[in-house]
């Protein structure tokens, strides 16, 4: 079964500095992997995805994300971070089993700090 | 372009009874996914309705069923509410045809069982 690993709770991070938000993932297969950001009483908003091609993916709002196969992971990076990217990140991979279910990590919860 | 919606936003409900939450699909959108997000945990997938027929489901009980209607708004319903179904019910649309196409959430719906 497909499923994604967040193993930070919190990041803490300055702004201005880079940031990373960690997630591995297993899958049979090939893998569809996304981020989606949750900002406080609010849904889920997609970021990025990854599907095949160049490893390195760009998203909304600066964002962007490194797949490694060898690792099995799919880090979500930032070069310069804003006090406004504080939220709940959450790593996501995409059953391919022809469900086409999204299973979702626990989340990370990012704090930049001013 | 309209976005998902749900309804109500808030809900308080007493354990025993039943509750049904609504969806309004993204205009274009032919799958509408259910997710159960108790506070501090990542979304759980509850199930994905597609052509107007269940496809896929998680480890929910069948207290916990669906509709989707031939305009693709979908509903939840859940009987015999328990505490524990306390949490953010978030409906996510996506455009089946592509097994890319990300989800597109609403708000949610804040379910409370005392």
């Amino acid at each position: 079964a497909q499923s994604v690993a967040q193993p930070e709770d919190q990041v803490n991070v300055a702004e201005g500095n880079p940031l990373t938000v960690k997630c591995t993932y297993s899958v049979s297969g090939n893998p569809y992997l996304f981020w989606y950001v949750q900002y406080p009483n609010r849904g889920l908003q997609f970021l990025l995805k990854y599907i095949t091609g160049d490893n390195l993916v760009k998203g909304s709002y600066g964002f962007e994300a490194e797949f490694n196969k060898s690792q099995t992971s799919f880090h979500l990076k930032k070069p310069s971070a804003l006090v406004s990217d504080s939220a709940l990140y959450f790593c996501a991979v995409r059953d391919n089993d022809g469900g086409f279910k999204t299973i979702f990590g626990a989340g990370t919860r990012l704090f930049v700090k001013a | 372009e309209t976005g998902v919606t749900q309804s109500p936003t808030h809900l308080i409900k007493t354990r025993g009874q039943q509750v049904t939450l609504r969806c309004s699909s993204q205009s274009g959108h032919n799958t509408v996914s259910w997710y159960q997000q108790a506070l501090g945990q990542g979304p759980q997938f509850i199930f994905q309705y597609y052509r107007e027929e269940e496809n896929g489901r998680g480890n929910f009980p069948p207290r916990f069923s669906g509709l989707q209607f031939p305009n693709y708004s979908s509903e939840l319903n859940v009987n015999a509410l328990e505490l524990d179904d306390s949490a953010l019910y978030l409906c996510a649309s996506s455009f089946r045809d592509t097994s890319n196409s990300p989800l597109h959430f609403g708000n949610g719906t804040r379910l409370t069982v005392t």
